[in-house]
């Protein structure tokens, strides 16, 4: 069984401060983590992955993301918002072991303020 | 290169009625899944097909059911539609199955209005 939990359903931030977006997973499988970003009327794409490599990984547009077993988290950072990073953006959990079937978290809406 | 390309993006359907949507993959990409996004159930994932072939299914009823074609276009049907199936519908495609390690395309969805 896995499980994702986006632990904000909002973050505002001032642009140009650093964006922090909290994702914890529950899996009994080694996972594959995402981290997804969706603007209004659109569909999600991709910012970065970890599949068991190194554990900080980083993605498009300055984001990146550090995998902790320890604490099970999986948190998204930016040093610095701009104003076109406001978005949803989804944690996905998919597991190894187990059917692949991808489970989404609830998603974070960024707010950034000028 | 052309992206993942859902069509069509707007439909209104009536309670009863039945609709099919259809979702074009990234050239060189075998897999396709289906993903339905409400504001009360959040992303959840329907179904994948690759190569023709359901290889993982999520938990929907039978009323939602899909189809690949030999150049892994896909389809995806709704029957006896009900207001709870109003929804944005996803469809990602990627060269391998769902999960496994790559990331997927996104088309930009269906979004599905049952009166």
């Amino acid at each position: 069984a896995q499980s994702v939990t986006q632990l904000d359903s909002h973050v505002s931030v001032s642009e140009g401060t650093p964006v922090l977006l909290r994702c914890n997973y529950s899996s009994s499988y080694s996972p594959s983590l995402f981290w997804y970003v969706q603007h209004p009327n659109k569909g999600l794409q991709l910012l970065l992955k970890y599949t068991s490599a190194a554990t900080l990984v980083k993605g498009i547009n300055g984001f990146e993301a550090e995998f902790k077993k320890s604490e099970t988290s999986f948190h998204l950072t930016k040093p610095s918002a701009h104003m076109s990073d406001a978005a949803e953006y989804f944690c996905v959990v998919s597991a190894s072991g187990g059917s692949y079937i991808p489970t989404f978290g609830r998603g974070t809406s960024l707010i950034v303020h000028p | 290169k052309a992206g993942v390309t859902q069509t069509p993006r707007y439909l209104i359907k009536t309670r009863g009625q039945q609709v099919t949507l259809s979702c074009s993959p990234i050239s060189g990409h075998r897999s396709v899944s289906w993903y339905q996004q409400t504001p009360g159930q959040g992303l959840q994932f329907l179904f994948e097909y690759f190569s023709e072939t359901q290889r993982n299914k999520g938990n929907f009823p039978g009323r939602f059911s899909g189809r690949q074609f030999s150049n892994s276009r896909s389809e995806m049907n709704v029957s006896t539609l009900e207001l709870g199936d109003s929804a944005l519908y996803l469809c990602a495609s990627s060269l391998a199955l769902v999960g496994q390690g790559d990331g997927y395309t996104f088309g930009s969805g269906t979004r599905l209005t049952v009166v």
